[in-house]
């Protein structure tokens, strides 16, 4: 079975600034790696996924990631963040023979301070 | 094009009591999965249908049941709720494998 470790509950961090939000997963089969968030009182959007290929995704947003296959990683990055990224994002993992059975990480709750 | 729906939005119960919740797809999606999320547990996964059929489950109490219809939507039922069951189910739905997954805004349940 996979699991996925966002070892961050909570980020402070100010306006414009740059923002590394960490996630580690764990997997004995070839995964597929999803960051996705949650504005208050609403469901999950979908920010970006890693299926195969290149190892650096763009998303939405300006967030982008990059699969670390030897370190079993994938943080999401966002080189300026604005006071609407205020939300709560979770990595998630799944894989070939489940690819809609999502194992979540924890979430990382994202506070941008003007 | 219209969201992933879900309802009721809102809804509280009494122990014991057993509760339905649905959710109506995109259209053009089959499959439908299902997820818990509490504080404490966080989000995981309850099961998935494609087709009218259960195709993945995860692990929880035979209380906690699905089904889905020949229009995909898809219902999922909670019997002898307890006050551990009060969470947001969220919803989410895709065309079939290794589409983009797309999650409705939940229904909040809470047992009293």
């Amino acid at each position: 079975a996979q699991s996925v470790t966002q070892l961050d509950s909570q980020v402070p961090v100010f306006e414009e600034a740059p923002v590394e939000l960490r996630c580690n997963y764990s997997s004995s089969v070839s995964v597929y790696l999803f960051w996705y968030v949650q504005y208050p009182n609403q469901g999950l959007q979908l920010l970006l996924k890693y299926l195969s290929g290149s190892t650096l995704v763009k998303g939405i947003n300006g967030f982008e990631a990059e699969f670390n296959k030897s370190q079993t990683s994938f943080h999401l990055r966002k080189p300026s963040v604005h006071i609407s990224d205020t939300a709560e994002y979770f990595c998630a993992v799944s894989d070939r023979g489940n690819f809609n059975k999502f194992y979540f990480g924890s979430g990382t709750k994202l506070n941008v301070k003007p | 094009k219209a969201g992933v729906t879900q309802t009721p939005r809102y809804l509280i119960k009494t122990r014991g009591q057993q509760v339905t919740l649905s959710c109506s797809p995109i259209s053009g999606h089959r499959s439908v999965s299902w997820y818990q999320q509490t504080p404490g547990q966080g989000l995981q996964f309850l099961f998935e249908y494609f087709s009218e059929t259960q195709r993945n489950k995860g692990n929880f109490p035979g209380r906690f049941s699905g089904r889905q219809f020949s229009n995909s939507r898809s219902e999922m039922n909670v019997s002898t709720l307890e006050l551990g069951d009060s969470a947001l189910y969220l919803c989410a739905t895709s065309i079939d494998i290794g589409n983009t997954i797309y999650f409705g805004e939940g229904s909040w349940l809470t047992v009293v």
